[in-house]
């Protein structure tokens, strides 16, 4: 099954400074990888989502990019504030119906000022 | 904005007790999830489940675990014997459509088996 890797844990950043999150993923038939966002006891919320026929999206501070050959996709916030501060998961969904997600690790960022 | 909601949001129970946790997607979609999350530890896939039916459902859900959808618009997880390990926040997801489509995750359930 799928198998989905995440980097860094932790990471910590100052106000105004831009944090990247990676991930990578196993099964090349995978086509869709969203980005969820969970801050202390809440529900994840998608923050950002990239289909597999699709390099890059930015959506204003927010940008993903995927690298199909590599099977890898990161996360890229710029200038961030404290309130970016929150647990970022990277997720990948395969074909099929009623495709799972598969998550990853999990990156807690902390936003310093 | 319409979202999934779930009850109840705290469930304690003794170790070897049923426990039913309820979800009621968003009312459009057709596809519905249930995830679990172990405190501090990724979100897992535990059932997917379309046209009245499970599609895929993994290793963590063994035969303690079914799920229903009695009616229009609940969607229900059922742990028949509940085991320390299930102690974790479960959340209900719905999804409009597959493959390209959003998971909009409830609130979840915290579950505490003692």
């Amino acid at each position: 099954g799928e198998n989905v890797e995440q980097h860094p844990s932790t990471l910590s950043v100052q106000e105004g400074d831009s944090a990247v999150i990676k991930c990578t993923y196993s099964d090349s038939a995978s086509n869709y990888f969203p980005w969820y966002k969970q801050e202390l006891g809440k529900r994840p919320q998608l923050i950002i989502d990239i289909r597999s026929n699709v390099g890059e999206k930015k959506d204003q501070r927010i940008a993903v990019t995927l690298n199909k050959t590599a099977k890898h996709f990161s996360l890229h916030i710029t200038e961030t504030q404290p309130e970016d501060s929150a647990v970022y998961f990277c997720a990948a969904r395969g074909t099929g119906t009623a495709s799972k997600l598969t998550f990853g690790t999990g990156t807690r960022l902390q936003v310093t000022l | 904005e319409p979202e999934v909601t779930q009850t109840p949001s705290h469930q304690v129970t003794q170790m070897g007790q049923e426990v039913i946790l309820r979800c009621v997607p968003i009312s459009n979609h057709l596809y519905f999830y249930w995830y679990r999350q172990i405190l501090g530890q990724k979100v897992e896939f535990l059932v997917s489940f379309y046209n009245n039916e499970i599609s895929e459902k993994s290793e963590i859900f063994d035969d303690q675990f079914s799920v229903e959808r009695p009616d229009g618009s609940n969607f229900t997880l059922k742990i028949r014997s509940t085991k320390l390990e299930d102690s974790a926040m479960y959340f209900c997801a719905s999804s409009q459509g597959q493959s390209y489509n959003e998971q909009f995750f409830g609130p979840g359930t915290r579950l505490t088996v003692l």
